[in-house]
């Protein structure tokens, strides 16, 4: 079945550490991929997407993510967390050909402490 | 930046009432989209519309639930009649030719 795997529910990290979130998906042929986030009480953003070409793609706020055909992987990657990053992070695809529906993975929930 | 906005932001509602929430979708966009999600839990798609008629909607998009676009702006969801498992927070999103698309700052409905 088609799916989207977040394995880590809740993650915190030390204000200036590295993050990475782990995203997997289950399709039969790459689809498009997306990260967003959702900052508390607010809507969903667009950090960032990858269609095809380059697999390290970088989108907003100093994120990047990298897409691993082999591994049906697309992890979101920080080298340096602020405060403000704490929000809850979903993967997210759609069916290459677009129109279709966005499949969002559970969240990961991110606690940034001093 | 263009956005998406929905109005209200919060609505509170008795369980049988009707309820139209509304959205004005990033103005050259071709497609539009509902998603909820309930507290606690992922968020789900409900329908996209495009070309003014639903192309695709969930098993959740039953006949309690309508789509409108009544004017070149808007884009709308209405229930017929709230029940309390309405209670979710619900996502307008939209696209200009379908594969990225862009979310609304959610309206928070309450049915009791």
């Amino acid at each position: 079945a088609q799916s989207v795997t977040q394995p880590d529910i809740h993650i915190t990290v030390s204000e200036g550490a590295s993050l990475e979130l782990r995203c997997n998906y289950s399709y039969g042929a790459t689809p498009y991929l997306f990260w967003y986030v959702q900052s508390p009480g607010q809507g969903l953003q667009l950090l960032l997407k990858y269609f095809s070409g380059d697999t390290l793609v970088q989108g907003i706020k100093g994120f990047e993510a990298e897409f691993k055909r082999s591994q049906s992987s697309f992890n979101l990657r920080k080298p340096s967390v602020h405060w403000s990053d704490a929000a809850e992070y979903f993967c997210a695809v759609v069916l290459s050909g677009g129109y279709q529906k966005v499949t969002f993975g559970t969240g990961t929930k991110l606690q940034v402490i001093p | 930046e263009p956005e998406v906005t929905q109005t209200p932001s919060h609505q509170v509602t008795q369980m049988g009432q009707e309820v139209i929430l509304r959205c004005v979708p990033i103005s050259n966009h071709l497609y539009f989209y509902w998603y909820r999600q309930i507290l606690g839990q992922k968020v789900e798609f409900l329908v996209s519309f495009y070309n003014n008629e639903i192309s695709e909607k969930s098993e959740i998009f039953d006949d309690q639930f309508s789509v409108e676009r009544p004017d070149g702006s808007n884009f709308t969801l209405k229930i017929r009649s709230t029940k309390l498992e309405d209670s979710a927070m619900y996502f307008c999103a939209s696209s200009y030719r379908g594969e990225t698309q862009y979310f609304g700052p959610g309206t928070r409905l309450l049915v009791l």
